[in-house]
């Protein structure tokens, strides 16, 4: 178990490119979230996977953001036709999932994305 | 919607000396989880210390404890013995249905 793990670290890219960062959850984890972070904020919640199925995605996702799990397993964000405020930390966390009549769960968290938007 | 506010952006205290971080939020949920994270430079997020809204015990981790008003929905934390470590951003979170909310920070120093 080497944690949840986030690819790139960083990113730099120049405004009207498309990126994608990917993101390994631990092993045994059915859920897997996307956060984005800005300098001196709280992350916020951008969407959220079951295994492969997305459940809900926050009104912040825009239609140039995409984010898949396809088997499953890892996960890609993809952001197309970036703009500078884009630029921000991508956070990725995994946890267990449902474990009895309430959700009781511990987030891990990965280390992040920094994306840079010229 | 669930919030969550944390009113204090910065804050300092000695070492070996006691700090005791703010955090309030909405919410119309009766069963609910109550976290607090640590964010080093490194920006990894680190789990300090999470309370269950059935328990009214106030939950501990070693140095680490929070003061838990359900009716009053505060929920704060206390750090005894701080250590240069600690030096961080604190974030305060809120857990209903399925998702994280997250408060906008506390960035605690630790002067020597």
């Amino acid at each position: 178990d080497t944690g949840v793990s986030q690819d790139p670290r960083h990113k730099i890219t120049k405004r009207g490119q498309n990126v994608t960062f990917r993101c390994d959850p631990i092993s045994e984890h059915n859920r897997l979230y996307w956060y984005r972070q800005t300098l001196g904020q709280g992350p916020e919640f951008l969407t959220y996977f079951q295994n492969e199925a997305q459940l809900e995605k926050s009104r912040l996702l825009s239609d140039r953001f995409s984010a898949e799990r396809p088997k499953g397993s890892f996960s890609t964000l993809e952001i197309q036709r970036t703009e500078q405020g884009d630029s921000a930390m991508y956070l990725c966390a995994s946890s267990l999932g449902w474990t009895g009549t309430l959700t009781n769960e511990k987030l891990f968290f990965g280390s992040g994305t920094q994306l840079s938007v010229l | 919607a669930q919030t969550v506010t944390q009113s204090q952006p910065e804050m300092s205290v000695q070492e070996a000396e006691t700090v005791t971080l703010s955090c309030t939020y909405d919410t119309s949920e009766n069963n609910y989880y109550l976290f607090w994270y640590k964010q080093p430079p490194s920006r990894q997020m680190i789990l300090v210390i999470r309370q269950e809204a059935y328990k009214q015990q106030n939950a501990t981790e070693n140095r680490f404890s929070v003061n838990f008003q359900k009716a009053a929905k505060s929920f704060s934390l206390k750090i005894s013995d701080s250590q240069l470590g600690d030096t961080a951003m604190y974030f305060c979170a809120f857990r209903g249905n399925e998702k994280l909310t997250f408060g906008t920070g506390t960035r605690l120093t630790i002067i020597p």
